[in-house]
């Protein structure tokens, strides 16, 4: 994950919205992804973007600017369940082909 | 519709052991990985197959892993010897070509060497 930079820890309460930021450099970018984790689990697929712009789904959207090599996930309405490791990843062809460069992950901790 | 299934889920091994990680992906992947994460690491890929071959194994540890992947379909992943930095959970992934861009992952292999 040495390309992809995103914050260790993030906390927030239920209710609420929490943005997770992403930036990375990549010299064959095909996409980027966000994963959620929770402990001893495997990632599960949140979102995609291969385009710029914001893809919205349910209570999560994520953003991309290609151009700035930055993406943001956004969590509304946020739950305690949503308490997880949360993993952005890009497809770097000339890296990596269809694989996936993850990123170390954030923890986001959700309190009553 | 079956996930990523991973056997075992959890292995203790002495060092210089040998181990093996069993994966099957869902029916119809034709790619499958092999990441490797350690505690509080994104997953790395170890190696990637289309169908039956190893298609980027760069990452691998050449002279301790193994991985085949027979008839396209499971793939089983090999350490010998094993070492006390391979602790570390082994996950595996499928999706169903180079044109899909969904990776399916596995519950993983939680490995610990003592």
């Amino acid at each position: 994950g040495q390309n992809i930079d995103q914050p260790t820890e993030m906390t927030a309460t239920e209710g609420a919205i929490v943005q997770i930021n992403c930036t990375y450099q990549t010299s064959g970018f095909n996409g980027l992804f966000w994963y959620q984790q929770h402990a001893g689990e495997a990632p599960t697929f949140l979102s995609y973007n291969v385009l710029d712009g914001l893809e919205e789904k349910g209570r999560f959207s994520s953003f991309l600017s290609r151009s700035k090599g930055y993406s943001y996930l956004l969590l509304k309405e946020l739950q305690m369940k949503d308490s997880a490791s949360y993993l952005c990843a890009v497809r770097d062809t000339a890296q990596a082909g269809t694989a996936l460069i993850f990123g170390k992950g954030t923890t986001l901790s959700v309190s009553s | 519709e079956a996930g990523v299934v991973q056997s075992p889920r959890y292995k203790i091994i002495e060092k210089k052991q040998p181990v093996a990680f069993w994966c099957n992906p869902i029916s119809g992947h034709n790619t499958l990985y092999w990441y490797r994460q350690n505690l509080g690491q994104g997953p790395e890929l170890l190696i990637r197959y289309e169908n039956e071959e190893a298609v980027d194994d760069s990452q691998l540890p050449k002279d301790r892993f193994s991985a085949e992947r027979l008839k396209g379909v499971d793939s089983t992943l090999k350490i010998q010897p094993a070492e006390l930095g391979d602790s570390a959970v082994y996950l595996c992934a499928s999706s169903l070509g180079q044109g899909s861009y969904e990776q399916y992952f596995g519950p993983g292999t939680r490995l610990t060497v003592t």
